[in-house]
């Protein structure tokens, strides 16, 4: 699925839990984003990963935790301190050095609260 | 911090015609802008992107156009059919820093055949 594997793609979570949704690359990218989308707003960014063993906030990382231990690899956790986790998310990366900042998406998970 | 706003929200035309969205940037610095078109339940997919040293580019039927001083772009898709319907996504970001994207908030558009 075009080098970038999400999974699950469907998640139900009950109030209070955590839940990682995972992210595999096999294009050699260096740089990994998570997306998340609602309705009407667009893509807004929640953590970014621009080389392993390092990662950066962005701009709604409240409620949210990454790690990136492989260059493959870069899970979300969505934790309960997340008000509103309901929504689709989107995991990214990126070649760096490539002269165009372009973005190759996964298929997304959709995580739904109960 | 970057902030785009792109409008309209939502666009619909008849097969044939063209349209035309419209996005605005905050950051001077921002060199690269792509567009993004995902279709119902799909991931977004790149159709097309400008550099800042570029005014205009086309691609068969769509076009980016890009006014550096007033800070905003365009997307132009000409001959509309209906496998354009989709929701386009503009976006800016620039070299330095986290070279992550900041997306405007989409435009759904609907041609009508």
């Amino acid at each position: 699925d075009g080098g970038i594997t999400q999974s699950p793609k469907y998640l139900f979570r009950k109030e209070g839990q955590n839940v990682t949704l995972s992210c595999e690359q096999n294009l050699n990218h260096d740089a990994m984003y998570w997306y998340r989308q609602d309705p009407g707003q667009g893509l807004r960014l929640i953590y970014y990963s621009q080389i392993v063993n390092d990662f950066q906030k962005g701009d709604i990382a409240e409620g949210y935790s990454v790690s990136r231990e492989k260059k493959e690899s870069f899970p979300l956790t969505v934790t309960s301190a997340q008000k509103n986790p309901t929504a689709f998310y989107l995991c990214a990366s990126m070649i760096s050095g490539s002269g165009a900042n372009v973005l190759t998406f996964g298929a997304g998970s959709r995580l739904t609260v109960l | 911090g970057e902030n785009v706003e792109q409008h309209p929200s939502t666009l619909s035309v008849q097969e044939g015609d063209s349209a035309v969205i419209k996005c605005t940037y905050s950051d001077s610095a921002s060199n690269y802008f792509p567009w993004y078109k995902q279709e119902l339940g799909k991931r977004p997919q790149l159709i097309i992107d400008i550099r800042s040293n570029v005014g205009e580019k086309k691609d068969q039927r769509i076009a980016v156009t890009l006014n550096k001083t007033a800070k905003h772009f365009s997307l132009h898709i000409t001959e509309t059919q209906p496998e354009d319907s989709a929701v386009y996504f503009c976006a800016a970001s620039k070299d330095t820093g986290r070279r992550a994207l900041t997306f405007g908030s989409g435009t759904r558009l609907q041609v009508q055949p």
